[in-house]
């Protein structure tokens, strides 16, 4: 089992530019979860999928953010513009659910600088 | 909406001694998983354990365990023999009990240096 996978695990850009980072989550995973760590604010939802649909979308910053799903193995979130403040790292995790603990496994994180 | 609370920021604890991470939380919830995930340095999230409110005896993994008084609503980690590899950020984590899944909610981490 290769894990989550995110690209890239770093990204460099200049205020303004578009952003977009990508995940895989693990085959057979039926939901995924955006997730962004700053020293600030620590670890925080953005937005989660279930069977590709988005459920809460609530802890989206801004309308700058946005994040699809269009299947069952791969998902994207673009910033556009990209602000200095979006620096941080960018989780993405998956999980199944089905009865259980619905453990949620995580990709290595982007770390997003913008300058 | 639900809170996780850790109320240290930063710990040490010798090579082979043992240590107690503390995590409160608040919630109306009845119904609900809690986790300890450990970060290292290299970012990865890993989980170390988890308890299921509805069962009253504390998990355990190897040198892991909890301490979960869920009238108290608090989620104690305690790691025995601390080990270098054990050195990383710890989060508490809350999850509500659903029919399908929801998000962690985390605390903002203890950072646990474990000196030689």
């Amino acid at each position: 089992d290769a894990g989550v996978i995110q690209s890239p695990r770093h990204e460099v850009t200049e205020m303004g530019q578009e952003v977009t980072l990508r995940c895989k989550p693990i085959s057979g995973h039926n939901s995924l979860f955006w997730y962004r760590q700053t020293m600030m604010r620590g670890l925080e939802l953005l937005i989660y999928f279930n069977n590709n649909v988005p459920i809460d979308d609530s802890g989206m910053p801004e309308d700058r953010f946005s994040a699809k799903m269009p299947n069952a193995s791969f998902s994207t979130l673009k910033i556009q513009p990209s602000e200095p403040r979006d620096s941080a790292v960018y989780f993405c995790a998956s999980s199944l659910f089905g009865g259980g603990v619905n453990e949620q496994f995580f990709g290595p994180g982007t770390r997003l600088t913008v300058l | 909406a639900q809170t996780v609370t850790q109320s240290q920021p930063e710990m040490s604890v010798q090579e082979a001694e043992t240590v107690t991470l503390s995590c409160t939380y608040d919630t109306s919830e009845s119904n609900y998983y809690l986790f300890w995930y450990k970060q290292p340095p290299s970012r990865q999230m890993i989980l170390v354990i988890r308890q299921e409110a509805y069962k009253q005896q504390n998990a355990t993994e190897n040198r892991f365990s909890v301490n979960f008084q869920k009238a108290a609503k608090s989620f104690s980690l305690k790691i025995s023999d601390s080990q270098l590899g054990d050195t990383a950020m710890y989060f508490c984590a809350f999850m509500k009990r659903s029919s399908g899944n929801t998000p962690l909610v985390f605390g903002k981490g203890t950072r646990l240096s474990v000196i030689a």
